[in-house]
């Protein structure tokens, strides 16, 4: 059974980078078949689409963050991680990582149970 | 960025009765529609992709329709585990995006 999981810190000081590790089990991260992303919903609201990225290093990101985003893979350890820069109070929110296939319009089939972040100094 | 309204935001409904919740695109979107459930505390469960393509293991009650702007997901027979917020999300042109949801509540 697929499992995604979620890692980093719950409290980033605002102006520095959030950082965040999806760990992958039951499956492997090298699959071409699959495209692994980042989602996150701030408290009570919707969600947004983050970037994706397939396990040779190729990404996707959603433009509105484009410019403090980075998402990296670690094939060997089975991870993609997550990382935005220059964070404020908006950036704060439950972050997700998730599973599509391929087809670039294919959903997101499995998500980790997500990490709350808080931006606070 | 394709914005997707969905209506109504919220519905209380009576357990066995029938719920419909739409998804306006502000563009022509092709196939690539997707409905999600989230329930209190969980991440969005996958329920419907392509527009009416069900997902491994949903529950038959759950269908969904439509095409280019409008689509619709529909629960027959609402049952009370079905509380939660629904989400249609749209990956035909990036960025995708998400509805703003939809709480169904039992009454």
């Amino acid at each position: 059974q697929l499992q995604l999981q979620e890692s980093g810190p719950g409290l980033v000081k605002p102006s520095e980078t959030l950082s965040l590790t999806c760990t992958v089990s039951g499956g492997s991260i090298s699959s071409s078949s699959y495209y692994w992303g980042w989602i996150r919903q701030p408290p009570g609201k919707g969600l947004e689409w983050i970037g994706s990225i397939y396990y040779s290093g190729s990404t996707y990101y959603n433009p509105s963050l484009k410019s403090r985003l980075t998402i990296s893979v670690d094939t060997s350890k089975n991870q993609f991680s997550l990382k935005l820069s220059s964070v404020t109070a908006a950036d704060t929110a439950v972050y997700y990582c998730a599973r599509r296939l391929v087809p670039a319009t294919y959903p997101f089939d499995y998500w980790g149970q997500g990490t709350l972040v808080t931006v606070s100094s | 960025d394709i914005v997707l309204t969905q209506s109504p935001d919220f519905q209380s409904v009576t357990p066995n009765e029938k719920v419909t919740i739409t998804c306006r695109a502000s563009q022509t979107i092709g196939s690539g529609l997707h409905w999600y459930q989230q329930k209190p505390g969980q991440s969005p469960k996958l329920l419907i992709k392509y527009t009416s393509q069900s997902f491994s293991g949903v529950p038959s009650r759950f269908s969904g329709s439509g095409s280019g702007t409008d689509f619709t997901l529909t629960i027959n027979s609402l049952e009370a585990e079905d509380a939660a917020t629904y989400y249609c999300h749209q990956s035909s042109s990036l960025p995708g995006t998400f509805g703003q949801g939809t709480k169904v509540e039992i009454k």
